[in-house]
């Protein structure tokens, strides 16, 4: 099975700045999808940014942008201009392409917002 | 709108009692699953579903079952076999077809077993 790894159990950022959440992976497959969910007090988990292995451009969604390094299994998320709203559990997933529908998730990374 | 429904939000029960734990989803979706979610430990697969009558074990699957006789249902029975059943519980469903299609999530049960 597929192993996704969040390094950074916590992590906090200014608001206005920015921050670098990190996520790596393990498979053997070439082609793959990968998602950043985000998980508020309100524990509803909500679709940050997706992104699909086989297209090289990083995927952007407002000040969410991710760096996709394949050769390094690396899926890191960056936030620009940090907002209050920011804060919560943030979790990175993998979707094989070939067997589909099994998703792989990190452990998370909790993210403070200091005002 | 289309979504997922899970009920109730907060559930008590007595050790030794089955519970059943109800999701619903009206996006068309034939993939359906349970995580278990408790601090520091992520999301933890507990079941999932692709097609209407089956489903495979997740990771965690000792002291629960589920069933799912419609498309839209994908009920989870934690039963008196799962030795530390409190936690949060998420349901989410998906498309099973390839391509760049997320998980969609319900907003969750918890359960306390005291």
């Amino acid at each position: 099975a597929q192993t996704v790894t969040q390094s950074q159990p916590e992590m906090s950022v200014q608001e206005a700045e920015t921050v670098t959440l990190s996520c790596t992976y393990d498979t053997s497959e070439s082609d793959y999808y990968l998602f950043w969910y985000k998980q508020p007090p309100s524990r509803q988990m909500i679709l940050v940014i997706r992104q699909e292995a086989y297209k090289q451009q990083n995927a952007t969604e407002n000040r969410f942008s991710v760096n996709f390094q394949k050769a390094a299994k690396s899926f890191s998320l960056k936030i620009s201009d940090s907002q209050l709203g920011d804060a919560a559990m943030y979790f990175c997933a993998y979707r094989s392409h070939t067997t589909g529908n099994q998703f792989y998730f990190g452990t998370g990374t909790s993210l403070t917002v200091i005002p | 709108d289309g979504g997922i429904t899970q009920s109730p939000k907060y559930l008590f029960r007595k050790e030794g009692q089955n519970v059943t734990l109800s999701c619903e989803q009206n996006l068309n979706h034939d993939a359906m699953y349970w995580y278990r979610q408790d601090p520091g430990q992520g999301l933890r697969l507990i079941y999932y579903s692709q097609i209407v009558n089956d489903f495979q074990k997740g990771d965690i699957a000792e002291g629960y079952s589920v069933s799912r006789e419609k498309k839209e249902s994908f009920p989870l029975t934690v039963t008196s076999a799962q030795k530390n059943p409190t936690a949060f519980y998420l349901c989410a469903s998906s498309l099973t077809n390839r391509g760049l299609y997320e998980q969609y999530f319900g907003p969750g049960t918890r359960l306390t077993v005291t």
